[in-house]
This record gives C-alpha cells, structure tokens and sequence, in this order.
C-alpha cells in the first residue's frame, strides 16, 4: 500500500460548483497536512495547512482532517475557472529529523465557465 | 514572501553532459529540497539539506550530487546526464521541520 494516495482525476466540474478532493494514507505518524495548487508549468504553492485533526477555512477552501481515518479532504466552493489546477496533497510526521513531506500524485481540476 | 529562484526554466543539454541547476532563496531558509517531477509519478524528492554543508539522500538519489555551500543556494548537479533524467526539477525550501515548503518554480530540463 503507497503511502498516501490520490484519485489523479481529472475533475471537471462547472464554476459554481462544491469540489471535494481526497487523500488517504496509511502512516499514522503523520500529524501535519497541508494542500499545495499547482498551475500548469510552475511551482507547487501552498493552499492550506493544518496540525492533527479537525477542519480549517480560509475563505472558499476549507481542509478537513480525520486521522481516525486516515483522510484528509479539501473543499472548494462557490468554483472559479481560476481554480483549473493540480490539487496536491502533502503530510509529514512530527519530531526527529522528519523534515520530507510525503506527496499524493495530484488530482488535475478543471473548472468550467 | 519568501522567493526561491531556480536559475533556468527551460534546459536543453546532450546525454553525458555535467548540468548544475542552481537555487536560491532569499528569505534564510535552514531547508532545502530538490525534487523531480513526472507525469504519473508524481514529486520525488531527490537531496534535501537542512543546514549549510549538511545533505542527505532522498528517495531517487542515483545520478545526482548536491552542493549547498552557502544557506542560501542549493545546487543540483547532475554528473553525466541521460535521457531518463529528463523532467521537471523543481527546489523548495522551508524554515524549520513544522512549516510548508515554498517552492520554486521549476527548471524543465531536456536531454538529447
């Protein structure tokens, strides 16, 4: 079992629309999560972040963690064309010298006008 | 907001070829990543350093060396390249262990 996994879509959906993007993994010891974007042909940038369990909003974006399950979800609302993205999700455990983030693959988001 | 600059976006170089990729960032970063990206692989990371002169392996390390003399630049090097080594490249730094990365904006590096 990979460690984290996540469904490459691609999504499509129409601008208005509730997307909902999804993790799983498998490594208990992770305790950060965070959500990077990514437009074609630049940098991953850092969406949302959050410790341990429980949601996180920052205006239309909101991250959910539930480690009971290990899976994390992103919601978006209220959809732009300007959200047509790659969603990645990342996590690290805590302590020591774990500084490496663990990758999803991406779910590749395409929001239409 | 933190910058990290990766000196070249697009890269052509012949198979067996030295090619350094350069990173820096501005903003007193103790840690810094490379990492390669591919379709259908994902990000993997390749060196990380987390302190001037200190590196360590990532999980794809073979055919890359890494130097990081000063803390803010951190170089990839790639010491007889090939065509399986054509990919995007892409360097992040973060300030401590607990924080996000910030990423650069990649170097699309292609070997004839």
């Amino acid at each position: 079992q990979k460690e984290v996994e996540q469904d490459p879509g691609p999504l499509s959906v129409p601008e208005g629309a509730i997307v909902s993007l999804n993790c799983t993994y498998s490594n208990s010891a992770f305790q950060y999560f965070m959500w990077y974007r990514q437009y074609s042909r630049k940098g991953p940038e850092l969406l949302m972040y959050t410790y341990s369990s429980g949601n996180k909003e920052d205006g239309r974006f909101t991250a959910q963690v539930d480690k009971s399950s290990k899976y994390i979800s992103l919601f978006i609302r209220d959809s732009q064309p300007s959200d047509s993205a790659t969603y990645l999700c990342a996590m690290r455990g805590s302590g020591g010298s774990n500084y490496k983030l663990t990758f999803g693959k991406g779910t590749l988001l395409t929001v239409n006008p | 907001d933190v910058k990290v600059t990766q000196s070249s976006r697009y890269l052509v170089k012949r198979t067996g070829e030295k090619v350094f990729l350069e990173c820096v960032q501005d903003m007193d970063h103790e840690n810094m990543f490379w990492y390669r990206q591919d379709p259908g692989l994902g990000l993997r990371l390749i060196y990380f350093s987390y302190d001037v002169k200190m590196k360590e392996k990532g999980d794809i390390p073979e055919g890359y060396s890494v130097s990081r003399e000063k803390k803010e630049r951190f170089s990839l090097i790639l010491e007889s390249a090939s065509t399986n080594q054509t990919s995007m490249y892409l360097c992040a730094s973060s300030l401590t262990p607990n924080y996000g990365y910030t990423f650069g904006s990649g170097t699309r590096l292609t070997v004839v």
